[in-house]
């Protein structure tokens, strides 16, 4: 079902270490997942996606991993950069025609230096 | 590629007027488009679906004739904000869905901030 947030949860990262940010999602017949970064005051902004057949996928520095068993998705950024402070948001989806994405509550990650 | 651009970016109006955003995707065409609002520290909520030569689907809780959605070509969506309150204010997104590799991914635009005073 929708998501709505109250609070964004925080993950604190020290600039250069790993950051991995989770995501449970809902709905077992979702079969395509997506992982969005929003910086403040902008639209959410596409960074890797992930098809249900698979259960990892790698990027420049980031890693999607897929637990179907469990509904649980997570996003592995490398050697966090400052720039890379933003929430992210997870999505999923049933794939065809128009079907909505569901947003999960979204994380805040703060990048220290 | 895959980029949607929203107009305009932000927008100041006085309560009762109506305002009208527009999204439009770039460099691809999109059946389907999508609008979105969302509050300070909270996730993106689906408002409606839209479709281009077809009435949009709205969500449940969300007022049609207050929020008139128009998809007149493959690449523009309006949305009007008819007789806006203060508490339309927002953040209002949209995304058009591009269909690549049997996958609907959808991108989105900047966001337009409508401060209702």
């Amino acid at each position: 079902g929708e998501s709505v947030g109250l609070h964004l949860p925080t993950l604190s990262v020290q600039e250069g270490d790993n950051s991995i940010i989770n995501c449970a999602y809902s709905n077992s017949a979702s079969d395509y997942f997506i992982w969005y970064k929003q910086e403040s005051g902008k639209g959410p902004q596409f960074i890797i996606d992930i098809r249900s057949n698979m259960d990892k996928r790698q990027g420049q520095r980031v890693t999607v991993l897929l637990n179907k068993t469990v509904k649980h998705l997570s996003l592995q950024i490398a050697a966090t950069q400052p720039g890379d402070s933003a929430v992210y948001f997870c999505a999923e989806k049933r794939t065809g025609t128009a079907s909505k994405l569901t947003f999960g509550t979204g994380t805040r990650l703060q990048v220290t230096l | 590629g895959a980029v949607v651009s929203q107009h305009p970016s932000w927008v100041i109006c006085k309560s009762g007027t109506s305002v009208k955003i527009e999204c439009r995707s770039l460099d691809f065409q999109a059946t389907t488009m999508f609008w979105y609002r969302q509050f300070p520290k909270q996730s993106l909520m689906l408002m409606a679906t839209s479709n281009e030569g077809s009435k949009a689907t709205y969500e449940q809780g969300v007022e049609k004739d207050k929020f008139l959605i128009n998809h007149a070509s493959l690449t523009l969506s309006t949305l009007t904000v008819t007789s806006a309150h203060p508490e339309d204010s927002s953040f209002y997104i949209c995304s058009a869905e591009s269909r690549v590799e049997s996958t609907d991914t959808q991108y989105f635009g900047p966001g337009t901030r409508l401060t209702v005073l």
